[in-house]
């Protein structure tokens, strides 16, 4: 069965500094890979995903993540945050194939003015 | 386009009584449904599988007499939470995957349920 890690439930980060949001993934198939955005009160909104494409991947709002077979990751990352960033994220893995997502536990990020 | 809808948003029942979630594709036709439930600051816990025209597919230690779930057309589901106790109370989450993409969801905005 697949499994997501993220660590760090809360993440600061600076207004115009980089997010830098880990995920790390267990698969015994190849997978596909997906971040999600939950805005409050919103459902959750992809960010961007990789099946098995290009390894760097760029999504909406300037998210881009690289797809690390040797490192089984899949962090994301924005080069300068905007206060609009604020929400919570979260990392999802399914076997190419097969939908059945298995999520991470999220990040909450917080954008200091 | 792609918008998933959830009603009702929030829902309170009394312990031993039923409730039922609607989720609905607005502008699409969705061949398959999931539900998802979500604890407080943690995850999203994939529950089942709901495909049109067929019985859901539920994951493991999911009750299926319990949460029941009907995919009554290509824009509806709904899940019916049966003699609801305290320990169900959670936010349900569905999304569904459009009849022309093979893999990508679009999540509703979940249902807050508490069962009193």
């Amino acid at each position: 069965a697949q499994s997501v890690t993220q660590l760090g439930s809360h993440v600061s980060v600076s207004e115009g500094a980089l997010v830098l949001l880990r995920c790390n993934y267990s698969s015994s198939v190849p997978p596909y890979l997906f971040w999600y955005v939950q805005y409050p009160n919103q459902g959750l909104q992809l960010l961007l995903k990789y099946t098995s494409a290009a390894t760097l991947v760029k999504g909406i709002n300037g998210f881009e993540a690289e797809f690390k077979k040797s490192e089984t990751s899949f962090h994301l990352t924005k080069p300068s945050a905007h206060m609009s960033d604020a929400a919570e994220y979260f990392c999802a893995v399914s076997e190419a194939g097969n939908n059945r997502l298995a999520f991470g536990k999220g990040n909450q990020v917080v954008v200091i003015p | 386009g792609a918008v998933v809808s959830q009603h009702p948003s929030w829902v309170i029942c009394k312990s031993g009584t039923s409730v039922k979630i609607e989720c609905r594709s607005l502008d699409f036709q969705a061949t398959t449904m999931f539900w998802y439930r979500q604890f407080p600051k943690q995850s999203l816990m994939l529950m089942a599988t709901s495909n049109e025209g067929s019985k859901a597919t539920y994951e493991q230690g999911v009750e299926k007499d319990k949460f029941l779930i009907n995919h009554a057309s290509l824009t509806l589901s709904t899940l019916t939470v049966t003699s609801a106790h305290p320990e169900d109370s959670s936010f349900y989450i569905c999304s569904a995957i459009r009849w022309d993409s093979s893999y990508e969801q679009y999540f509703g905005p979940g249902t807050r349920l508490t069962v009193t």
